[in-house]
């Protein structure tokens, strides 16, 4: 059975503060990917990564970076937080289709960590 | 890049009735196209998907339908159940591109008993 876990269920900070989310997978996946979720938007992509030290921008990665050091962990950075970036934040992590490429297949998502900035 | 659009954003049924949830793309290069269920306080799931070479796929209740030539897709849900009451998500993805979906908005299914 998958497991994508997220270090933290809920969590407070305040603005200016520097935020480290974690998330870490148990299945040898590839490819990761952190999510926000906000009502009436759906999931928008942050940022992912398809392999260790590999990253790319999502489709708003503005105030946030990522560090993929190990294959199993990725984590989301609010350098500064803001009260614009109280969200949900979801991890997710898929396998990579071996002698296709980067190709595409079943996301599995963390259980999401509510940030709150005040 | 790639953009999802889905319909409606809530949508509230019987017991019993079929709901329709439609999504569009933008980009003729996705081939993937999963469909996830989130139910309130938990993560979303993956419920059923459809590759572009094939056009209709069918999991009990549940059915999608693709067009790649007018660029979208449909879930089906048949004989709908107070269960099936959760947010639902579309979502598009094409080869070489790091696994990423790119996700519609959501749509909030509420089956009234």
């Amino acid at each position: 059975d998958v497991k994508v876990t997220q270090s933290s269920r809920y969590l407070v900070k305040r603005t200016g503060e520097k935020v480290f989310l974690e998330c870490v997978q148990d299945m040898d996946h590839e490819n990761m990917f952190w999510y926000r979720q906000d009502p009436g938007l759906g999931l928008r992509l942050i940022y992912f990564s398809y392999d260790v030290k590999m990253k790319e921008k999502g489709d708003i990665p503005e105030g946030y970076s990522v560090s993929r050091e190990k294959k199993e962990r990725f984590s989301l950075i609010l350098e500064s937080a803001s009260t614009n970036q109280t969200s949900m934040y979801l991890c997710a992590s898929s396998f990579k289709v071996r002698g296709s490429g980067r190709g595409n297949t079943e996301a599995f998502f963390g259980q999401g960590t509510r940030l709150t900035v005040v | 890049g790639e953009n999802v659009e889905q319909h409606p954003s809530t949508l509230s049924v019987q017991e019993g009735d079929s709901a329709v949830i439609k999504c569009t793309y933008s980009d003729s290069a996705s081939n993937y196209f999963p469909w996830y269920k989130q139910e309130l306080g938990k993560r979303p799931q993956l419920i059923i998907d459809i590759r572009s070479n094939v056009g209709e796929k069918k999991d009990q209740r549940i059915a999608v339908t693709l067009n790649k030539t007018a660029k979208h897709f449909s879930l089906h849900i048949t004989e709908t159940q107070p269960e099936d009451s959760a947010v639902y998500f579309c979502a598009a993805s094409m080869n070489n591109q790091g696994g990423k979906l790119i996700f519609g908005q959501g749509t909030e299914l509420s089956v009234k008993p």
